[in-house]
């Protein structure tokens, strides 16, 4: 079964520049997850999707990071401008839908350099 | 914030038994404990998770308190493999952002041949 697919895997911008990664969770899978990994902390969640809705975009920085899941499938996490302090790795996860018992499965990540 | 309470590091040796500690004192009745690791340069994987009975699969048991404050993820042999970084983490039940894993920092296992 195929897992998790994430491109870019890497990417080096400079600051101001804009900046997007793409997700594709595994087939199914409902629900699917951005999070941030900033080096030496654990992943922090920037947004969940339900099918292609919001469930929780509490910690987005939404005057410069977006992210849309058009048709329950595929997701976009974009980032204008960017910042220094945007340096991470961003990860994609995905789970099918029911109760919180199952579990995650994370893409290998993208790793953005911001300079 | 991070609910769960782990040592920062942790060292064992190759084909010894290694006991990773959590402590979550707040732990409320619906929410289940679980783990996951993450491998150097990979996203987070999934290790195993429970409610109240200790649990075992192919990977790891885990070992939860009666009073579910602490529970303590075994590796019964660790390999050079497994060393990695280990995240507990609570988990409400039922769906929408209480069921968000909310990372700590996690334990640092290194394994040493």
């Amino acid at each position: 079964e195929a897992g998790v697919a994430q491109s870019p895997r890497y990417k080096i911008i400079e600051k101001r520049q804009s900046v997007a990664f793409w997700c594709n969770p595994i087939s199914g899978h409902a629900t699917l997850y951005w999070y941030q990994q900033i080096l030496g902390q654990g992943p922090k969640l920037l947004i969940q999707f339900q099918n292609n809705g919001v469930v929780d975009d509490s910690q987005l920085p939404k005057d410069r990071f977006s992210a849309e899941r058009l048709k329950g499938v595929d997701s976009t996490l974009k980032i204008q401008p960017a910042k220094l302090e945007d340096s991470a790795v961003y990860l994609c996860a995905s789970s099918p839908i029911g109760l919180n018992t199952g579990e995650l499965f994370f893409g290998e990540g993208s790793r953005l350099t911001v300079l | 914030d991070a609910k769960t309470t782990q040592p920062n590091s942790m060292e064992s040796n190759e084909e010894e038994p290694v006991h990773l500690p959590c402590n979550h004192s707040t732990i409320s009745g619906t929410d289940y404990i679980h783990w996951y690791r993450q491998l150097p340069s990979q996203g987070p994987e999934y290790v195993i998770h429970g409610l109240t009975s200790n649990v075992n699969n192919r990977m790891a048991s885990l070992a939860i308190a009666e009073d579910r404050k602490s529970s303590t993820l075994i590796l019964h042999r660790a390999t050079l493999r497994d060393a990695a970084v280990y995240y507990c983490i609570l988990r409400g039940e039922y769906g929408g952002s209480q069921g968000n894993l909310i990372f700590g920092k996690g334990t640092k296992l290194s394994v040493k041949p």
